[in-house]
């Protein structure tokens, strides 16, 4: 069975510092990964995914993660936090099967 | 394209009521999976339908739900009788999956919900 943990639930950053979000998997195959991000009312975006290929994935609004295989992490990051990033980040696996199974999300909050 | 089409946004029914959701694929896709967002529970998935035939309704809470894919490129999702513990940002997705699919096909298109009350 295919799971991620994302710790804790609510992270805050100042505008311009960085942000990491942390994720770890759990998977019996070689996962796919992915993160979505979820701005208030509305549904999820996707914000980059990891198929396999390189393993530093780029992504929309600035976004990159590193797949890490020895630490079964896929960890999202952006070097400055904008005021636009405030928004729920959420971490998903896919394993065997075609679904995806979700993370608990974090809520970002950037400060001024 | 316009992307995954929900409706109705928001729906408010009374308990025991029987309410359906509904679905627009993407098109060209032809994978269609129902999450239900919750505080508690987070984002789970209910079903998933592979070209219009459920693969996986592991999920689904009990008899009271049931979807369907009457054509390739619309689902229901319908709950009845309706219960206050239903209340709950429910999700449709749409993916294309199939052997020739791309890196690039890889991840879900969201709807953008509706929120159900039951009061």
């Amino acid at each position: 069975a295919q799971s991620v943990t994302q710790l804790g639930s609510h992270v805050s950053v100042s505008e311009g510092a960085l942000v990491l979000l942390r994720c770890n998997y759990s998977s019996s195959v070689p996962p796919y990964l992915f993160w979505y991000v979820q701005y208030p009312n509305q549904g999820l975006q996707l914000l980059l995914k990891y198929t396999s290929a390189a393993t530093l994935v780029k992504g929309i609004n600035g976004f990159e993660a590193e797949f890490k295989k020895s630490e079964t992490s896929f960890h999202l990051t952006k070097p400055s936090a904008h005021m636009s990033d405030a928004a729920e980040y959420f971490c998903a696996v896919k394993g065997g099967s075609e679904k995806l199974v979700f993370g608990k999300g974090m809520k970002l909050t950037v400060n001024p | 394209d316009a992307g995954v089409i929900q409706s109705p946004r928001h729906e408010v029914t009374e308990m025991g009521q029987e309410v359906t959701l509904r679905c627009k694929l993407i098109s060209g896709h032809n994978s269609l999976f129902w999450y239900r967002q919750t505080m508690m529970r987070g984002l789970e998935l209910l079903i998933y339908f592979n070209n219009n035939v459920p693969i996986d309704d592991s999920g689904m809470p009990e008899d009271r739900f049931s979807a369907k894919m009457p054509n390739a490129s619309f689902s229901t999702l319908k709950i009845q009788p309706s219960e206050p513990r239903d209340s709950a940002v429910y999700f449709c997705a749409s993916s294309l999956v199939g052997w020739d699919r791309g890196p690039e096909d890889y991840g879900y298109t969201f709807g953008s919900g509706t929120r159900l009350t039951v009061v």
